[in-house]
């Protein structure tokens, strides 16, 4: 069965840039919407942004300035990257697949991987 | 992009049904039918209870329902079983494009 797992830096800089990779496996990147989820300690879910396997990208308006997400097909990987950040970017980060881009839900999870902000 | 309102908390005794609801406007729930449920226990990924309003995927149990009406879309759980305490996220479509709910935690008692 599918599974993604989210690996990269748990400690990040003030100012510096956090980076993430997912890895996909036991199935193909084709056909699917490729998402980042965060979830701040102790608060809820907000989504950051999606790319499906064609590249086409979108972004939560109130972090687009500062994300970009990509692809590698050739490894079945998708990766974050979230600039400038802040104490308030510490969160866990979870990488997600949907069927559709509006319609199903973020049917496969990875585990999560928390991510703080600290000199 | 505001967060949908969920009720912080709902509580209910084993057997019992609960209803958990998810308020939007009509940039999101009022207009699209593409609100989805997720189970979140202590420490775990969410997981997929409800697609598209209304959907199961398969392996989720009978017990779990999704409704709308208007700007509220509602998540049923009907015979609560102590394996259903944990957190509940709406999360709806709203061409910007996902806007996640504030989160409810349901205690079985």
């Amino acid at each position: 069965q599918v599974q993604l797992q989210e690996s990269g830096p748990g400690l990040v800089k003030p100012s510096e840039t956090l980076s993430l990779t997912c890895t996909v496996s036991g199935g193909s990147i084709t056909n699917f919407y490729w998402n980042w989820i965060r979830q701040s300690p102790g608060k809820g879910l907000e989504w950051i942004a999606y790319i499906f396997y064609t590249g086409s990208t979108n972004y939560n308006p109130s972090l687009k300035s500062r994300v970009t997400i990509s692809l590698d097909t050739s490894r079945n990987q998708f990766s974050l990257k979230l600039s400038s950040v802040t104490a308030a970017d510490t969160a866990v980060y979870f990488c997600a697949r949907r069927g559709g881009r509006r319609s199903g839900g973020f049917d496969i999870w990875g585990q999560g991987t928390m991510v703080s902000v600290s000199s | 992009q505001s967060a949908l309102t969920q009720p912080r908390s709902v509580s209910g005794s084993p057997g019992q049904s609960i209803t958990i609801s998810c308020t939007g406007t009509i940039s999101d729930v009022d207009t699209f039918n593409y609100v989805s449920w997720y189970q979140q226990l202590p420490g775990k990924a969410p997981k997929l209870m409800i697609y598209d309003v209304t959907k199961r995927p398969s392996g989720v149990p009978d017990r779990f329902s999704g409704s709308k009406s208007g700007n509220t879309a509602s998540l049923t759980i009907s015979g609560l079983q102590a394996e259903d305490e944990a957190d509940y996220y709406c999360c709806s479509y709203t061409g910007s494009p996902f806007v996640f709910g504030t989160g409810t935690k349901v205690t079985v008692l």
